[in-house]
């Protein structure tokens, strides 16, 4: 079955510098690729949701990239500050099949003032 | 609108007990989703519903755990006879039915089984 891989488990960067998340996935029919933040204590909040047929999407802050070829999805975070330390993960869903999310194991980003 | 919610927020055990834990999706999300989340790991799906019915309960643990969803609206995990491999967070999620739509989770309920 699918299976993700994110990396790096542990990122530290200084305020206002750039994070960098990447996420590697198995299947080729996986189609729909979600990042979601957690912070302690609490649930996932959705950041950012692409479909298979957009390669860059950008929001406030949030670029992601999906590289269909190398099965990569990468998210990056421009000019982070310390609200945006928290543990960030990647899901990718297939567009036939089971609709379970299929998660990343986590990156915990602390940003440092 | 409301998100989803969950209670309750904690939950510590003796080994072999029992517990309960409920969910309200979104109202008019026909689609639940309930995940375990073990410490420092990504969610994992245990069982997912759209309305009453179960759709895959394959990585469910059948002997003691259980799930429904009667009215197609809030649902109940239960855990029947508690081990310390439990602990973790249970996570609901609820979207409306369809391969592209976008899960919504809740807060969690964090179990600690001694």
């Amino acid at each position: 079955g699918e299976q993700v891989e994110q990396r790096p488990p542990h990122l530290s960067v200084p305020e206002g510098d750039s994070a960098v998340i990447i996420c590697t996935y198995t299947d080729s029919a996986t189609a729909y690729f979600y990042w979601y933040k957690q912070e302690p204590g609490a649930g996932l909040q959705l950041l950012m949701s692409v479909f298979s047929n957009v390669d860059r999407k950008e929001e406030q802050g949030l670029t992601v990239l999906l590289n269909k070829k190398d099965k990569q999805l990468s998210l990056n975070l421009t000019a982070a500050h310390p609200g945006d330390s928290a543990v960030y993960f990647c899901a990718v869903r297939s567009s036939s099949g089971s609709w379970q999310l299929i998660f990343g194991s986590g990156t915990q980003l602390t940003v440092m003032p | 609108e409301a998100g989803v919610t969950q209670s309750p927020r904690y939950a510590v055990l003796q080994e072999g007990q029992a517990v309960s834990f409920w969910c309200d999706p979104i109202s008019g999300h026909d689609t639940l989703y309930w995940y375990q989340q073990p410490r420092d790991q990504g969610p994992q799906l245990l069982v997912y519903f759209r309305d009453e019915a179960v759709i895959d309960n394959s990585q469910l643990p059948s002997d003691r755990f259980s799930a429904v969803r009667p009215k197609g609206t809030n649902s109940t995990l239960k855990i029947q006879s508690a081990k310390q491999g439990d602990t973790a967070t249970y996570l609901c999620a609820s979207s409306f039915w369809g391969a592209q739509d976008t899960q919504y989770f809740g807060p969690g309920t964090r179990l600690l089984v001694l």
